[in-house]
């Protein structure tokens, strides 16, 4: 299995734009969770998906932040506008949802200028 | 609510050395335990998984240990290496809710030659 895929793995970008991150999870997998890392804060969870279905967004720190999952191989994370403050490192994980381990992908660094 | 806590926060031993990495949680209603382990500027790599029925997992040089009753796990590294030097962290998933993954800070190890 190729594992967790994230991309891109770097973006940078200008305030204002609108910032879209990919990830495909582990086929078969059927959670899904986003990630932001930042040294300040850790690591925190945005937000999770369970069957496709978002089941908490608690961790989405405001209405910027979108995230979707059309379906089992596939979700978004989008932030319009994008802020400097938006710098971080984005992960995707995946799991079985009952007693599973996470897998994670590699991350994308986001740099917003 | 469930918390995870590791210590030490920092750690920094001459190479071959054995070490212990500590972490406890506060809720022992937990599926499972995961150590990661990531370096500087890198994704998060599951080290070991420990399901709540087992007590310990081991792989290569590594060994982790749940004791759930008492909240506890450890990570025991043997003859440390170089290579070793990266962040720890310890996660538990919550048996209850929506059993996502709370993370620890991270024991943050250097191995020196």
């Amino acid at each position: 299995d190729a594992g967790v895929i994230q991309s891109p793995r770097h973006e940078v970008t200008e305030m204002g734009q609108e910032v879209t991150l990919r990830c495909k999870p582990i086929s078969g997998h059927n959670s899904l969770f986003w990630y932001r890392q930042t040294m300040m804060r850790g690591l925190e969870l945005l937000i999770y998906f369970n069957n496709n279905v978002p089941i908490d967004d608690s961790g989405m720190p405001e209405d910027r932040f979108s995230a979707k999952m059309p379906n089992a191989s596939f979700s978004t994370l989008k932030i319009q506008p994008s802020e400097p403050r938006d710098s971080a490192v984005y992960f995707c994980a995946s799991s079985l949802t009952q007693g599973g381990g996470y897998t994670f992908g590699s991350g994308t660094r986001l740099t917003v200028v | 609510k469930q918390e995870v806590t590791q210590i030490p926060a920092a750690l920094s031993v001459p190479e071959g050395e054995n070490l212990v990495l500590n972490c406890s949680f506060t809720d022992s209603a937990i599926y499972n335990l995961q150590w990661f382990r990531q370096d500087p500027g890198k994704g998060l790599t599951s080290l070991l998984l420990i399901q709540s029925s087992q007590r310990e997992q081991t792989s290569g040089r590594l060994n982790a240990s749940l004791d759930k009753s008492s909240g506890r796990s450890t990570l025991y590294i043997a003859a440390s290496q170089p290579g070793d030097s990266a962040t720890y962290l310890c996660a538990v998933r919550p048996s209850g809710g929506y059993n996502k993954l709370i993370f620890g800070a991270g024991t943050r190890l250097a191995v020196h030659p």
